[in-house]
């Protein structure tokens, strides 16, 4: 299992933010994202492919099917500027597996 | 409320063995589908996966890094251990433990991370 993930994604504030993950197939899994600011622990913002865990903003979604997963950040903040990584289980070889990262910048 | 915190050595020289520990609460590490992993991650680098272990004892290792890791748990203590041997400076990093709790394996809660430096 190999999730590419690009390494940035800019958006202007208040724009919708697209963060893609590939793989194969990708869609027939259960994809979690995560973010992780500067100098800080990653925090679960989305798992299952598009749920929320408590206390994330409604901002935060995802979807997943055929060969890509996206988070989708609405009304992008200032705030939400961070590196963001995909993240599954790959059942076959019992292993958890990450994207490489994408870093959002707010313009 | 769940927390977990890492703790162990901030340098170790190369060939040394590390010994990282991690204490949780908030939850008591016996109820199907609880996990907790280690996971680390080199300055300005993602995020790698090394191993976790489960609430019945199973344990599952990265496969690149098998061979040197150690996963075990001490339910009475609520805590993790996770030793890596032969450490190199390409292991100087960051070292995370966090908790799984179900089985989609999401990482919901992590703990603040311990920068370990492997330097002679």
């Amino acid at each position: 299992y190999v999730l590419t993930q690009p390494p940035s994604v800019s958006v202007a504030p208040g724009q919708t933010a697209f963060i893609p993950c590939e793989e194969n197939n990708i869609g027939s899994e259960s994809v979690h994202w995560y973010q992780q600011r500067p100098g800080q622990a990653p925090v679960l913002v989305v798992f299952s492919d598009s749920d929320r865990p408590s206390g994330i903003p409604e901002r935060f979604s995802g979807s997943n099917s055929g060969n890509t997963a996206t988070l989708i950040i609405s009304r992008v903040e200032a705030g939400d500027e961070a590196d963001y990584y995909c993240q599954v289980w790959d059942s076959s070889s019992a292993q958890v597996v990450f994207g490489g990262g994408t870093k959002l910048t707010v313009l | 409320q769940v927390t977990l915190r890492e703790s162990g050595p901030a340098l170790v020289k190369p060939t040394q063995t590390l010994t990282l520990t991690c204490t949780f609460s908030g939850f008591s590490f016996n109820t199907n589908e609880d996990c907790v992993s280690w996971l680390r991650q080199p300055p300005g680098k993602a995020l790698e996966w090394l191993a976790h272990i489960d609430w019945d004892d199973d344990k599952f290792y990265s496969s690149s890094l098998k061979t040197r890791l150690t996963i075990s748990k001490d339910t009475s203590k609520n805590q993790v251990v996770l030793t890596m041997t032969n450490m190199d400076p390409a292991d100087t990093g960051t070292y995370y433990c966090a908790r799984i709790s179900d089985g989609a394996y999401a990482l919901d809660d992590w703990g603040q991370g311990t920068l370990v430096t492997v330097s002679s």
